[in-house]
């Protein structure tokens, strides 16, 4: 069964600061896929970035990077220059494959990054 | 970029009415969408898949007969909650892939819609 573990409850950075918040994730797939999703206290989901399992680089968008250890099922995400607006609850999650019911989507319990000005 | 429209933002009802929960697509078609429940301060638990044209998928230990979804075109998905009781209270948010080449086919939220049942 697919699984992601999100190990950080919450976090602090500093401003201007970089952070990682980690991810791990379980599948027997060879194909699936690697999402990051921002959830302010209003509740929308926004994405952030996403990797693919064959993709062979780090996905890459703006501030966000994503530290991606196949071999190690971690795909952390980076936020570079950390923002006050940065503030929220960052899930991971994971789809297996692609196409029609195999985009649902499995989170991770999510983690609480504050930043501190 | 894609938009997934999610209506209402918030509903309070008396325990015993159903409420209606939409969520379409904007600018792009989705023959299947996601419904999501989401308990405060927890993560997001898949309930259903709703598909275009066929019954909707649900996951284990969701009512069917309780939470109707209605997929009645590639741009609208609706959720029913049936006689819903103060326990049903809860943050209800539908998403959408996106399709096509080149799009991974990432998928995209709504708004989420928080219900409170008194």
């Amino acid at each position: 069964a697919q699984k992601i573990t999100q190990t950080q409850p919450g976090m602090f950075v500093q401003e201007k600061e970089a952070v990682t918040l980690d991810c791990t994730y379980d599948t027997s797939d060879q194909s699936y896929g690697l999402f990051w999703y921002k959830q302010p206290s209003s509740g929308e989901m926004i994405f952030l970035i996403y990797q693919g399992s064959y993709d062979e680089q780090n996905a890459t968008e703006g501030r966000y990077s994503l530290n991606f250890q196949k071999a190690r099922k971690s795909a952390n995400l980076v936020i570079s220059a950390s923002q006050l607006g940065d503030s929220a609850m960052y899930f991971c999650a994971m789809r297996k494959g692609y196409g029609g019911a195999t985009n649902k989507l499995i989170f991770g319990t999510g983690t609480l990054l504050a930043v501190q000005p | 970029g894609a938009v997934v429209s999610q209506h209402p933002s918030r509903v309070i009802c008396k325990s015993g009415t159903s409420v209606k929960i939409e969520c379409r697509s904007l600018d792009f078609q989705a023959t299947t969408m996601f419904w999501y429940r989401q308990f405060p301060k927890q993560s997001l638990m898949l309930m259903a898949t709703s598909n275009e044209g066929s019954k909707a998928t649900y996951e284990q230990g969701v009512e069917k007969d309780k939470f109707l979804i209605n997929h009645a075109s590639l741009t609208l998905s609706t959720l029913t909650v049936t006689s819903a009781h103060p326990e049903d209270s809860s943050f209800y948010i539908c998403s959408a892939p996106l399709t096509g080449y080149g799009t991974n086919e990432k998928l995209f939220f709504g708004s989420g819609t928080q219900l409170s049942v008194l």
